[in-house]
């Protein structure tokens, strides 16, 4: 299986900061078909996970512009150029492009 | 508006079934990747299962041999047929529209005698 690890697993930031959230695959993500399938959720306390972004950089309709993803292979990097309150919660990365299917740990974000 | 309902939840002793619902609407079942992936209180995401538009199932090594998902085109639903629960099943168990894009608000299974 593919193992996908995420760095910090915890992550306090202060309002308006930056943050930078790190996701590494045992293997290249690289499809047959050329794409990355790598996308990352946020997971809000008591509820279901949303996805930000898909395809390695892709951002989802409705996810504000201050996300971003990029990456390639094995490494890849979730970034939230300022921090807002509602940004709280888990973060995971995941992959689609072997089976089965795996996500990184998470990354709890918190307001220092 | 595309919304998945899951239902079927509950507390069940250890090595009994239950069998969880997923209905769709705003898109149709049979057209796209169907999953089913679940989360232990306070862990992480895991994936279960998944079934393809052509039918074909995969499942989690963890869960190979107890857990069979199916669809029912009619009603646009996708089931989880869980048998010999275990104590370890015990997660919120969400429906997931494999392209990873809609997600249910999860139902509680919790495997306890």
């Amino acid at each position: 299986d593919v193992v996908m690890t995420q760095s910090p697993l915890s992550l306090p930031v202060t309002l308006g900061q930056p943050a930078s959230i790190s996701c590494r695959s045992s293997q290249s993500l690289v499809y047959s078909d050329g794409h990355t399938y790598l996308n990352w959720f946020h997971q809000r306390p008591g509820q279901s996970p949303r996805r930000l972004i898909h395809e390695v950089s892709n951002r989802d309709s409705g996810v504000p512009d201050t996300f971003s993803g990029s990456g390639s292979g094995t490494d890849f990097t979730l970034k939230i150029s300022r921090v807002e309150a509602e940004d709280v919660g888990v973060y995971y990365c995941m992959q689609a492009t072997h089976w089965p299917i795996t996500f990184g740990q998470g990354t709890r974000l918190e307001i220092k | 508006e595309v919304q998945v309902v899951e239902s079927g939840g509950g507390l069940i002793q250890p090595g009994g079934s239950l069998r969880l619902s997923c209905a769709a609407s705003g898109f149709t079942v049979s057209s796209n990747y169907m999953s089913w992936v679940r989360q232990a209180p306070g862990k992480g995401l895991e994936w279960v299962s998944v079934i393809y538009t052509g039918g074909t199932t995969k499942y989690a090594d963890s869960v190979k041999g107890r857990f069979t998902i199916s669809r029912d085109n009619s009603k646009n639903t996708v089931y989880l047929q869980m048998n010999s629960l275990r104590a370890e099943d015990t997660a919120v168990y969400y429906c997931v529209r494999a392209a990873w894009d809609y997600w249910g608000q999860g139902t509680l299974v919790t495997v306890s005698s």
